[in-house]
């Protein structure tokens, strides 16, 4: 099991450009969360795929979109980058149980830094 | 919504003493509350976790206590190894209401041997 895998691991941008990060998930999880961890803090949620649709979103503005496929694999997509977009991109998927807890598992993340 | 803060940001401990991280919510609907390690230039990986209708949890060296009322749950390293060293982080979850994980802002751990 490869567990969560993330692409690419490193990417160097600039002010304005776009970028889209992937995500193939754990075998057996069918939803995909990401989450966006700045240098020294916890990761902060942005939003979450099932079924193929946004399910919930958190305080991120509209430059940031994503997508989820019917392999369940997903892509996160920033326009307009800003430098404090700077940033390690985390995937976490995980197997939707109504009523259970969620168990988050992580990728390795992508590093984006904004020059 | 939720707030998570952890203390302390960072810790530093000689091998073989106890290492405790706290952290405390304000949602009351939170109801897991699952903790990270996340090794330099590793991806987080969940070490031990525990929900709302249980006090205690234990696993092996590590364990993990939830106060309900207070709203604060700690993770308590016993007999600490240099491989112990890295940074923890603690999370929040209202399974009821929500998909979203609120983070702690992490708590850096170095074990001296």
């Amino acid at each position: 099991d490869a567990g969560v895998t993330q692409s690419p691991t490193h990417l160097i941008k600039t002010r304005g450009q776009q970028v889209t990060l992937r995500c193939s998930p754990k075998s057996g999880h069918d939803t995909v969360s990401w989450y966006q961890q700045a240098l020294g803090q916890g990761p902060q949620f942005i939003f979450q795929y099932y079924e193929e649709e946004e399910r919930q979103r958190g305080n991120f503005p509209d430059r940031f979109s994503g997508h989820q496929f019917p392999n369940y694999s997903s892509e996160l997509n920033v326009n307009a980058l800003l430098l404090g977009d700077s940033a390690l991109y985390l995937c976490a998927s995980s197997l939707d149980r109504w009523g259970g807890p969620t168990v988050l598992t992580f990728g390795a993340g992508s590093r984006l830094t904004v020059l | 919504g939720e707030n998570v803060e952890q203390h302390p940001s960072t810790l530093s401990v000689q091998e073989g003493d106890s290492a405790v991280i706290k952290c405390t919510y304000s949602d009351s609907a939170s109801n897991y509350f699952p903790w990270y390690k996340q090794e330099l230039g590793k991806r987080p990986q969940l070490i031990i976790d525990i929900r709302s209708n249980v006090g205690e949890k234990k696993d092996q060296r590590i364990a993990v206590t939830l106060n309900k009322t207070a709203k604060h749950f700690s993770l308590h390293i016993t007999e600490t190894q240099p491989e112990d060293s890295a940074v923890y982080f603690c999370a929040a979850n209202a399974t009821n209401t929500g998909n979203q994980f609120y983070f702690g802002t992490g708590t850096s751990l170095t074990v001296i041997p």
